[in-house]
């Protein structure tokens, strides 16, 4: 299986930006997935990360390092809204399956 | 079109009762998870179905739980003989392909009481 850690909680201010980090082990790496989760709803996707580099999507960009087993979310211009646990995610094809583990989540608190 | 639909929303049972858990994914997605995620915890892995394949059922923590997949389709989580351990949020998800992202639905509250 994969060893998927991420920090436990973050804080920060409306407007800023925060980095939440996820690093992974794993023998058949095929794809890392960002998902936002808010209290009491389900995961929503967010971004998808196959190759190495930075993926952006307006405020949200996931930057994806094979080689190190790192990977990293950034959320620009923070709002209240973005209150939630997100979600690193890997997909293992080892074996011919493409099964997807998820880190324990990382929750984000916005402050004004 | 529709999301992915799960039943019932919330199920409390006793201890000791089977419950059945439904999910409906989205029409001509591929794959199928179940997870299962405590009050602050992460997703657990239960189980995947692709296709016409057997499923991975390497997730599922004791032989009470099990899963079907009909037509490739509707998905049902079984729970025997429930216990307290077993309450949570049952998540399923599907997706097109097998490395497209998963959609998850509202999940089902279960309570064991």
């Amino acid at each position: 299986g994969q060893n998927i850690d991420q920090p436990t909680e973050m804080t920060a201010t409306e407007g800023a930006i925060v980095q939440i980090n996820c690093t992974y082990q794993t023998s058949g790496f095929n794809g890392l997935f960002w998902y936002q989760q808010h209290a009491g709803e389900a995961p929503t996707f967010l971004s998808y990360n196959v190759l190495d580099g930075l993926e952006e999507k307006g405020r949200f960009s996931s930057f994806l390092s094979r080689s190190k087993g790192y990977s990293y979310l950034l959320l620009k211009e923070l709002q209240m809204k973005d209150s939630a646990s997100y979600l690193c995610a890997v997909r293992d094809s080892t074996g011919g399956d493409y099964k997807l583990s998820f880190g324990a989540g990382t929750t984000v608190t916005v402050r004004a | 079109g529709a999301g992915v639909s799960q039943s019932p929303s919330n199920k409390v049972t006793e201890k000791g009762k089977d419950v059945e858990l439904r999910c409906d994914p989205i029409s001509g997605h591929t794959a199928l998870y179940w997870y299962r995620q405590s009050l602050g915890q992460g997703l657990e892995f239960l189980i995947y179905f692709q296709g016409n394949s057997a499923p991975d059922k390497s997730g599922l923590p004791s032989d009470r739980f099990s899963a079907e997949r009909t037509g490739g389709s509707v998905s049902t989580l079984t729970i025997q003989r429930t216990q307290q351990e077993d309450s949570a949020v049952y998540l399923c998800a599907s997706s097109l392909f097998v490395n497209s992202p998963l959609h998850f639905g509202n999940g089902t509250r279960l309570t064991v009481t």
